[in-house]
């Protein structure tokens, strides 16, 4: 299994410009989240979702927009790039919960590689 | 609402010095609790975690971490580090229905 990916690593936007964060998973997980990871306050959660066609938002949804119509793929779409938005940005999967018994795994979220943007 | 709490967030230790980062957690809701690592350039990867039973937890590598309920804390430690421990940990704990919020991050830097 390859896990959770994300494309692209690195990315320059200018203000105003558009762009899609991909992310996808092959592990079956039907929990997707996005989170980005500015220095000093952690991972804040951007948009979720519990399962294909189903999204919601997290704790800082302003200015980007998800969508999930498959069970593998759940892109971030920033629709005009701002200089707040540069960070980095990780998603990640986890399976629901009791997932064939294992309750253990209940929460435990498998995060993607992450990608670097800047805005300019 | 949920938190977590580090209050240390730069540690800076010698080569076989002990470790003890703080993670205290809010009062209510699920009480699954997590320890990530994020190795510079890396993504976060699980170090271990919390769900019940044995309050003490061993993890990858030589960590481990103990829950105490009457502290509302989950405080990581090893007692021997490395300079390849040198990265973020963040603490972490369900926001939500599969939903996580971390903790502010412990960046430590280990020298040789």
């Amino acid at each position: 299994n390859a896990g959770v990916t994300q494309t692209p690593k690195f990315q320059v936007l200018k203000t105003g410009q558009s762009m899609t964060l991909q992310c996808a998973q092959d592990m079956n997980h039907e929990y997707m989240s996005w989170y980005r990871q500015d220095p000093g306050m952690g991972l804040r959660l951007i948009h979720y979702s519990v399962g294909a066609g189903i999204t919601d938002q997290g704790e800082v949804p302003n200015g980007y927009n998800v969508s999930r119509s498959t069970t593998e793929d759940f892109p971030l779409r920033l629709l005009s790039a701002a200089p707040s938005q540069t960070s980095v940005y990780f998603c990640a999967s986890s399976p629901p919960q009791g997932l064939a018994g294992d309750v253990s795994s209940y929460n435990e979220q498998f995060f993607g590689p992450g990608t670097r943007l800047t805005v300019l | 609402a949920q938190s977590v709490s580090q209050h240390n967030h730069h540690v800076i230790l010698s080569e076989a010095a002990s470790l003890e980062l703080g993670c205290n957690y809010s009062y209510g809701g699920t009480v699954n609790l997590f320890w990530y690592v994020q190795y510079p350039g890396q993504h976060l990867q699980l170090l271990l975690k919390y769900f019940s039973g044995d309050p003490l937890v061993k993890g990858i590598k030589g960590f481990e971490a103990e829950f105490i309920k009457s502290k509302f804390s989950f405080n990581l430690r090893k007692p021997s580090v490395q300079w390849s421990d040198t990265a973020e940990y963040f603490c972490a704990r369900p926001g939500g229905y599969n939903k996580l919020i971390f903790g502010a991050g412990t960046r430590l830097a280990v020298h040789p």
